[in-house]
């Protein structure tokens, strides 16, 4: 089991340019999430998806941020329009879950995001 | 809404000694999951320690256990026998066992320093 990874892990845009970064969850797990992290804070919750549905989305989630797992498997989280307050880390996270079983969230190292 | 406050922005202990971080929480549910990360330095977020709610006995997993006072909604972590790769930043986090809820609300962390 190779655990979850992101890409890219660092990445540098200008603002108003378009980022996309790509999470593949821990094989079999079901579940995956979008977290935000800035400097000094906890992780914030962006969205979640059980398969292919996407269950919830926070409302920290603008219009500018959208979110996506077409097969169930990897996600994608796209931020358009770049803004310098979009600098942070975006954490990938996954769990096999059924109902609301509190089964353990095992996060990815994270993509870090700078927008100059 | 779920909130958890961790008043202890930074803590310090010697190798082999103990120490104990301080986390509350605001729910109006009975039933969830309470949890304290690891962040080291590298980013990864590592579980360290799950309580139930509706278990009375407080977890514990070697070296690390926890104090659950469901009536005054406070969950600390005690770590024995420290050690130098504990230092990293130690996040509380809450999830909700109700509903369809399956995201976790975390801290804004402790950051632990451990010293020769």
């Amino acid at each position: 089991d190779t655990g979850v990874s992101q890409d890219p892990r660092h990445k540098i845009t200008k603002r108003g340019q378009n980022v996309t970064f790509r999470c593949d969850p821990i094989s079999e797990h079901n579940r995956l999430y979008w977290y935000r992290q800035t400097l000094g804070q906890g992780p914030e919750f962006l969205t979640y998806f059980q398969n292919e549905a996407q269950l919830e989305k926070s409302r920290l989630l603008s219009d500018r941020f959208s979110a996506e797992r077409p097969k169930g498997s990897f996600s994608t989280l796209e931020i358009q329009r770049t803004e310098q307050g979009d600098s942070a880390m975006y954490l990938c996270a996954s769990s096999l879950g059924t109902g609301t079983i509190g089964n353990t969230i095992y996060f990815g190292e994270g993509s870090w995001l700078t927008v100059v | 809404a779920q909130t958890v406050t961790q008043s202890q922005p930074e803590m310090s202990v010697q190798e082999a000694e103990t120490v104990t971080l301080s986390c509350t929480y605001d729910t109006s549910e009975s039933d969830y999951y309470l949890f304290w990360y690891k962040q080291p330095p590298s980013r990864q977020m590592i579980l360290v320690i799950r309580q139930e709610a509706y278990k009375q006995q407080n977890a514990t997993e070697n070296r690390f256990s926890v104090n659950f006072q469901k009536a005054a909604k406070s969950f600390s972590l005690k770590i024995s026998d420290s050690q130098l790769g504990d230092a990293a930043m130690y996040f509380c986090a809450y999830r909700s066992n109700t509903g369809t809820a399956s995201k976790l609300t975390f801290g804004t962390g402790t950051r632990l320093q451990v010293t020769l």
